[in-house]
């Protein structure tokens, strides 16, 4: 049974729109949330975290929103751009000292020039 | 330098082969991880080293055998593999201090095909 999902295989924005990427998990023992990026040919790099005891960080065109009741995160892309395109990982950890990563199966975006 | 280099990239082997993954990581970190991606499926962990203690190791089979002989350098020795083995094989590093992970770099993985 996957812990996290990423229900939505692959999206497609038109470059300077916004990108959202979703993600849920079940295990409530969750805590601290992360996001990977992966290029063809390439290792995931890590992209943006958040922990639990915040609903919302921004890092330049990236914000991540977690809904804790939900058990819902979103990655918020604006403006998306080319170079943006790639399968994007969204991982969870019991506790951020936690090395065991739980992924889900990632979600390929594709930002329409 | 990158950060965590794989070798080799691409791998083909038979069945009766040994082969082994090298990984090697040049950002002074102490903990060491086998991930792998098979196609259509969530990264899985496969085994987690510590300081070269292997701290984690999550129900692989016998046929993939690690060895961490430094905290910079991870292997990962194949023998009799079976063809649905076949998969991108993901090592990664991470400072963990305490039990306090830092987030984990990966190098570009080695695929691996088993015929």
């Amino acid at each position: 049974d996957q812990q996290v999902k990423q229900n939505s295989p692959s999206l497609s924005v038109q470059e300077g729109r916004i990108s959202i990427l979703n993600c849920d998990y079940t295990n409530s023992m969750f805590d601290y949330f992360l996001w990977y990026k992966k290029y063809p040919a390439e290792g995931p790099t890590f992209l943006i975290s958040i922990s639990s005891i915040k609903d919302k960080n921004e890092d330049g065109r990236f914000t991540v929103f977690l809904n804790k009741s939900a058990k819902h995160l979103s990655l918020h892309i604006v403006p998306s751009q080319p170079g943006d395109s790639a399968v994007y990982f969204c991982a969870a950890s019991a506790g951020a000292g936690s090395y065991q990563l739980t992924f889900g199966k990632g979600t390929k975006l594709s930002v329409i020039p | 330098e990158t950060g965590v280099t794989q070798t080799p990239r691409h791998l083909v082997m038979g069945m009766t082969n040994k082969k082994s993954l090298k990984c090697e990581q040049h950002l002074g970190h102490n903990a060491m991880y086998w991930y792998k991606q098979s196609a259509k499926k969530p990264l899985e962990l496969m085994f987690v080293y510590n300081f070269k203690e292997q701290t984690e190791n999550n129900s692989v089979p016998s046929r993939f055998s690690p060895e961490c002989p430094n905290s910079s350098h991870l292997f990962l020795h194949l023998h009799t593999l079976q063809p649905e083995d076949s998969a991108l094989y993901l090592c990664a590093s991470s400072h963990l201090s305490g039990g306090v992970a830092g987030e984990l770099f990966f190098g570009e993985g080695s695929r691996l095909t088993v015929l």
